[in-house]
Formats: structure tokens, C-alpha cells, sequence
């Protein structure tokens, strides 16, 4: 069974200073991973995605994510916080059609973002 | 371009209760797939449709159920409604290409309709 742990459930960080929030995804085959931004009331957004190739993506507003296999990590990424950034983000594994998963996502609980002015 | 929508924006319903909750898909996809997240947690999968019949199913009882209509809209029912149903409702698309692929979908998500259960 496929599972994503989120160690920080609340992270504050000062606008302009970089972030890095942790994902590690447990899943028998190749991964297919995601980050999602969900801002207060809100559905979630793409942020990034993985699926195979280059370990480092990039993605919308500034952010990238680097996939780890040898640590099964998929940390995401930002140089440089702006206000605008605080909200609550969600790491995804997705299950490979080729293994039958039927693309069902399995997200971790969670880091809540917030930004000191 | 439209995105997915999700119909009614909150609910307010009594234990026992049945309540229905509509999605429309993003322009061009064919998959939705449902998922509940309760307060504080992330997103937990329901179920997902294509072609009008349920492809895959989480950990939910049979009081979840739903439906896909040939328009690729989607319907999630949920009978004898519990307390603990209470949560935001996310309805997510993909779409056809990606399965050519053989990849996993991009599910792009809905903003939800809350459900409180009384």
C-alpha cells in the first residue's frame, strides 16, 4: 500500500527566506508524485509533479521539488518566501497504471505554511 | 476554460439524512474521481469513474456511492448521513491522454462543497 508521511505539520519561515518542506512516500514501484497548495476554503491547486526524468522539477510560483529515491523523498522547495505563500501544502503519490493502481492519490496530512512579515 | 466545478458550495444536513453533491469535469476530461477530507487531514480517495462506471474504490462504506453521467458529469450520494461525514468534498478530473500514456493522471480538484452533518 502506498502511503506519504509529512513530518512538519506547521512550519513559520520570514517572507524572503527560503523554505524546504519534507515529503517521504513509502510505494512498491516507481512513484508518481505531486505537490497540491490549498489556501484557506479552497480546492487544491498543482503546484509541481514527477513522473519520470529530471529529479529536480520545476513548478508554478517559484517552487521545485527534488526527487530523492535512494532517501524516498520528495522535498519541496522555495528561495526566496513571499506573504502570498502561506497556506496548507499536500504531498501525493499516485499508483502506476502499469501496477494496476488506477490512479487513485494518497496524500500526506499536510503542512500548514504560515509567513512572518 | 472552465475548471472543475462543484455544486452546491456548502451543505447543511441532519443525521440520517441523504445528501447528493454534483461536479462538473474540467473541458476535455473523462475521469472524475472523489475524495473527502476531513478537518486538519489531507484529502482521503473515495472512488473514481470512467466511462460511466466506478473504476477503483478507497476504504468507504456503501453508503458512498455514485455516478457518472454521459456528459462526464458526476454524482456523490451519501445515505444515513453520520456525524463524522462532516468534511470538504473534493471532486477531481484527468483526463484520457495521460492514460494513453501510460502514465498516472494529473487530477486537477474542484474548490469542495462542506458538508456539516447536525
Amino acid at each position: 500500500a502506498q502511503s506519504v508521511t509529512q513530518p512538519d505539520i506547521h512550519i513559520t519561515v520570514s517572507e524572503g527566506a527560503s523554505l524546504e518542506l519534507r515529503c517521504n512516500y513509502s510505494y512498491g514501484a516507481t512513484p508518481y508524485l505531486f505537490w497540491y497548495v490549498q489556501s484557506p476554503g479552497q480546492g487544491l491547486q498543482l503546484l509541481l509533479k514527477y513522473f519520470s526524468g529530471d529529479t529536480l522539477v520545476q513548478g508554478i510560483k517559484g517552487f521545485e521539488a527534488e526527487f530523492k529515491r535512494s532517501q524516498s523523498s520528495f522535498n519541496l522547495r522555495k528561495p526566496s518566501v513571499h506573504w502570498s505563500d502561506a497556506a496548507e501544502y499536500f504531498c501525493a503519490v499516485g499508483a502506476s497504471i502499469l501496477t494496476g493502481g488506477g490512479n487513485k492519490l494518497t496524500f500526506g496530512t499536510g503542512t500548514q505554511l504560515k509567513v512572518e512579515l | 476554460d472552465a475548471g472543475v466545478t462543484q455544486s452546491p458550495t456548502h451543505l447543511i444536513k441532519t443525521r440520517g439524512q441523504q445528501v447528493t453533491l454534483r461536479c462538473s469535469p474540467k473541458s476535455g476530461h473523462d475521469t472524475v474521481s472523489w475524495y473527502q477530507q476531513a478537518l486538519g487531514q489531507g484529502p482521503q480517495f473515495i472512488f473514481q469513474y470512467y466511462e460511466e462506471e466506478e473504476r477503483q474504490r478507497g476504504n468507504f462504506p456503501d453508503r458512498f456511492s455514485g455516478h457518472q453521467f454521459p456528459n462526464y458529469s458526476s454524482e456523490l450520494n451519501v445515505n444515513a448521513l453520520l456525524l463524522g461525514d462532516s468534511a470538504l468534498y473534493l471532486c477531481a478530473s484527468s483526463s484520457p491522454g495521460q492514460l494513453a500514456l501510460r502514465r498516472t493522471d494529473t487530477q486537477y480538484f474542484g474548490p469542495g462543497t462542506r458538508l456539516t452533518v447536525l
